[in-house]
């Protein structure tokens, strides 16, 4: 079955770049999506399409793709950013949906 | 505003199905998918299947597949998600969530506990 993969753990300090990682072999064929989600809460989506921002996300978050690799980029980390990220996409049919594994990020 | 609510939790025995409500509100519920996602404790996200409101139209990830059904009630809005032979590693925060941008909308989430 397709995996994602990503890094189980990201530190930075605040006010530092944070960038995490997806990595998937039908990535260049589909778009990502990322999730932010915090202890107890539901998933809150933070990027979609690979580098669009939904409203009320801040301008600080981003995302890029690169052949099989997606980066989603937080700039200026604060400590509330402090949280599990998921990466989301299909397989190269499209049909099934597919999450990384999760990369806690860690503001130290 | 946009939501999905989700039923209670759920105290099911090992063998036992486990039926999970999803009702939508503020938007037409036949425009969007549903997706069903799952969250064992400590665990990462876990996608099951989606179900087309409009058609009944679904697809399962293999692993679920001749275990799970996904079905909806247009006139009430609301999407289901039966899951049936439960085991211990069956217990997890069930979600439902509007496939609009990705899953823009997420219900509270359903804990099922399996236990005997």
């Amino acid at each position: 079955s397709y995996e994602l993969t990503q890094p189980p753990s990201v530190s930075v300090s605040p006010g530092q770049t944070a960038r995490i990682t997806c990595s998937g072999d039908a990535l260049p064929k589909q778009f990502a999506y990322w999730y932010q989600q915090k202890p107890g809460q539901a998933p809150v989506v933070v990027m979609y399409t690979d580098s669009e921002r939904p409203s009320g996300i801040p301008e600080r978050f981003s995302g890029s793709s690169s052949g099989t690799t997606v980066t989603l980029t937080i700039s200026g980390v604060q400590a509330e950013d402090e949280a599990d990220y998921y990466c989301q996409s299909a397989d190269s049919s499209g049909t099934y949906r597919v999450f990384g594994g999760g990369t806690k990020l860690t503001v130290l | 505003q946009v939501q999905l609510v989700q039923s209670g939790a759920e105290v099911k025995k090992p063998g036992a199905s486990v039926k999970v409500s999803c009702k939508a509100s503020g938007y037409t519920f036949t425009n969007y998918d549903i997706n069903w996602v799952r969250q064992a404790t400590g665990q990462g996200l876990e996608w099951m299947g989606w179900l087309n409101p409009n058609s009944g139209d679904t697809d399962y990830t293999q692993k679920f597949q001749g275990r799970v059904t996904m079905t909806r009630n247009t006139s009430i809005s609301t999407a289901y998600m039966e899951l049936s032979s439960l085991r211990s590693e069956d217990a997890a925060v069930y979600y439902c969530a509007r496939g609009h941008r990705g899953m823009d909308v997420w219900g509270q989430g359903t804990t099922v506990t399996v236990s005997s």
